[in-house]
Order: C-alpha cells, then structure tokens, then sequence
C-alpha cells in the first residue's frame, strides 16, 4: 500500500497571506489528523476529520481550519498567516479507531 | 488526562553501545504505547507499539521496548547503537476517549551516535 502522501513539500509564504495543504491517506483509512511540529512546542495536535466531520480539536485559534472530502482526502487551511505558524505540519491517517496513526512526511511552512 | 515524559531531550552514545531512551508515561485507563523516529526533514515513522499482549515489544531496526506497568514506563533500547540510529525519537501514549483515540506524544529525545 502506498503510505500517506502530503503536498506540497515545502512552502514560503508570506505574512497575511493563506495557505492550504494537503493529505491523501493510507487506502482504507478514514482518519486523518494534524499535527503542527515546531522546535519549542514540539509536536501539537491540531484536528483529527473522520468520514467529513471533524472528530477532535486541538487549541489553535480559528485561523487554522480543515476539511474531509469524500475520498478521505484532507486539506488544512491557515488564514492571515503570522510568522509564528513556520512549522513542519505533519499529517497521519489511521482506522477507523484511530489507534495506530501512520504519519506522511510533512509539509515544511516558512512565512516571512 | 494523559501525559507523556521523555527523560533527556539529548542523549549521545558511541557506536556499538548500549541505546537507552527513557518514556514514562500517565494514564487512568489502560494505554497503548508507541515509539515514533524521525529523521531530519521526514515525518515520523513507527518504531513499535505496546497493545496490551506481550510486555516486552520488538519492533524495526533492532529497537525494543519493555512495558512496566508498576512503573509506568515504556523505555526504548538497543543492543547496539549504529549510526544510522542518529535521529529523534518520541514515546507516544493513545488513550481512548469514547468511540476514539487520542495520541499525545513526548517532546522527544535527540539520539546522537558517534563514531
């Protein structure tokens, strides 16, 4: 099976802008989390789409929003962007349950 | 609510040495666990899981782990370092909260193996 594919890779932005990114699970998984990954916070949980609705939040504001498609396919949108949101975000799929999660390789955000 | 402790966020061993990465954990129901690597610029890949069978679980790359719960521990070992090892690893407690889990992860330890 092919793992969990997360595009693009890299990105620059700037502040104010919007950005949005994408994650196309592992076939057969529904769940699909995401994960902000930064040097002083680590690793923060950001929301977690199962069959299009989203089933767990983390505590980022509202500028950071997502969406499930159909297909499982999930995108993530961050709005007005503040240099602060530089981070790898990280993008997992599991089952249903969502007890293993497999992780893609990251979409790398910088915003000057 | 569910917590995750990584004892050192660096830990440098020479090749060919023992691999000790320590995880505690806290959980009021029972925990699967997990240890994740990643290495620079890639996504976190599973190393091994704790799911409630045996104790003591091997996973990739010769890593293993051993399920205290006395102590609530989960530490990752090897035998023996190699240099490849060299990346960041994180312990990761998933507890389930009504019909799913949630993951929550350590700040990590940076293994360092020189040569």
């Amino acid at each position: 099976k092919a793992g969990v594919t997360q595009t693009p890779r890299y990105l620059i932005k700037t502040r104010g802008q919007q950005v949005t990114l994408s994650c196309s699970p592992i076939s057969g998984h529904r769940s699909v989390s995401w994960y902000q990954q930064t040097p002083g916070q680590g690793l923060q949980f950001l929301f977690e789409y199962f069959s299009e609705t989203q089933r767990n939040k983390g505590n980022f504001p509202g500028r950071f929003s997502g969406r499930q498609f159909s297909n499982s396919r999930s995108e993530m949108n961050v709005s007005t962007l503040e240099l602060g949101d530089s981070a790898l975000y990280l993008c997992a799929s599991s089952a249903a349950t969502g007890v293993e999660q497999y992780f893609g390789p990251g979409t790398r955000l910088t915003v000057t | 609510a569910q917590s995750v402790t990584q004892l050192g966020s660096h830990v440098s061993v020479s090749e060919g040495a023992l691999v000790l990465l320590r995880c505690n954990y806290s959980s009021s129901v029972p925990p699967y666990l997990f240890w994740y690597v990643q290495y620079p610029n890639q996504g976190l890949q599973l190393l091994l899981k704790y799911t409630s069978a045996a104790t003591l679980v091997k996973g990739i790359n010769g890593f293993e782990a051993e399920f205290k719960k006395s102590e609530t521990s989960f530490h990752l070992t090897k035998p023996s370092a190699h240099m490849s090892d060299a990346a960041e690893y994180f312990c990761a407690v998933s507890v389930k909260r009504g019909s799913n889990y949630k993951l929550t992860f350590g700040k990590g330890t940076l293994l360092t193996v020189n040569p």
